[in-house]
């Protein structure tokens, strides 16, 4: 079976500092993978997402950047966070050969970012 | 207009009560819907999934589309304290190749009192 892995669970950072979340799939190949960030009160916030190692797509301009070194890795980085980078973040991945299936998305458990 | 709106709530009912949660959407494209659950601190986990219109239903859990009004349903029947989460609906297009987007509400608090 297919599972998702996310770290750190928490994280708590001061301004100015550098982030790297990682993100790592197991049991599945070549999945589509997401970045989103959920603030209280706006819902979910797709980030990033890849279709393959080192295809990256950015879906809002901002502080972040994200890489895909391997098929089954996704990484969050940022070089200098802002208090406003405070937020949780969650990984998700499809099944990207199944036709009916690409559109059901799988989260990780979440980073909680607290920026001070 | 957003492309989907879901009231977010909170809304508390005592336990075995019946649930009707609720999301419309403007993209008539969208043939993909979806209900989420999500736990306090936890990431969302697939609750429902429906292609195209229509009902399905699972345990005490349906999940109703109706295309022609664009409007989605999520009904919790004799609901428990374990079923106090926020829910997300979330929707997409078919696509034709790239990466399948959602869309997502933004989630209705839940509580079921005991």
């Amino acid at each position: 079976s297919q599972t998702i892995h996310q770290w750190p669970a928490t994280l708590v950072q001061p301004v100015g500092s550098p982030l790297s979340l990682e993100c790592t799939v197991e049991g599945t190949s070549n999945p589509n993978l997401y970045w989103y960030r959920q603030a209280a009160g706006r819902g979910l916030q797709l980030l990033f997402y890849s279709v393959g190692i080192g295809q990256i797509s950015s879906e809002v301009p901002q502080n972040l950047s994200a890489s895909r070194p391997q098929d089954r890795q996704f990484i969050l980085s940022s070089k200098k966070l802002l208090l406003s980078d405070s937020g949780f973040y969650l990984c998700a991945w499809t099944n990207s050969r199944v036709y009916l299936a690409k559109n059901i998305q799988y989260f990780g458990a979440g980073t909680r970012l607290s920026v001070l | 207009q957003k492309e989907v709106e879901q009231d977010p709530g909170p809304l508390s009912v005592p336990e075995g009560a019946i649930v009707s949660l609720n999301c419309t959407y403007s993209n008539s494209a969208f043939q993909y819907f979806m209900w989420y659950r999500q736990y306090s601190r936890k990431g969302p986990e697939l609750l429902m999934y429906t292609y195209s219109s229509g009902n399905k239903e699972d345990g005490r859990f349906t999940a109703q589309v109706d295309k022609s009004s664009k409007y989605i349903s999520l009904f919790i029947r004799d609901s428990q304290p374990s079923d106090s989460a926020t829910y997300l609906c979330a929707m997409s297009e078919v696509s034709q190749g790239g990466s399948e987007k959602l869309v997502f509400g933004k989630g209705m608090k839940l509580t079921v009192n005991p």
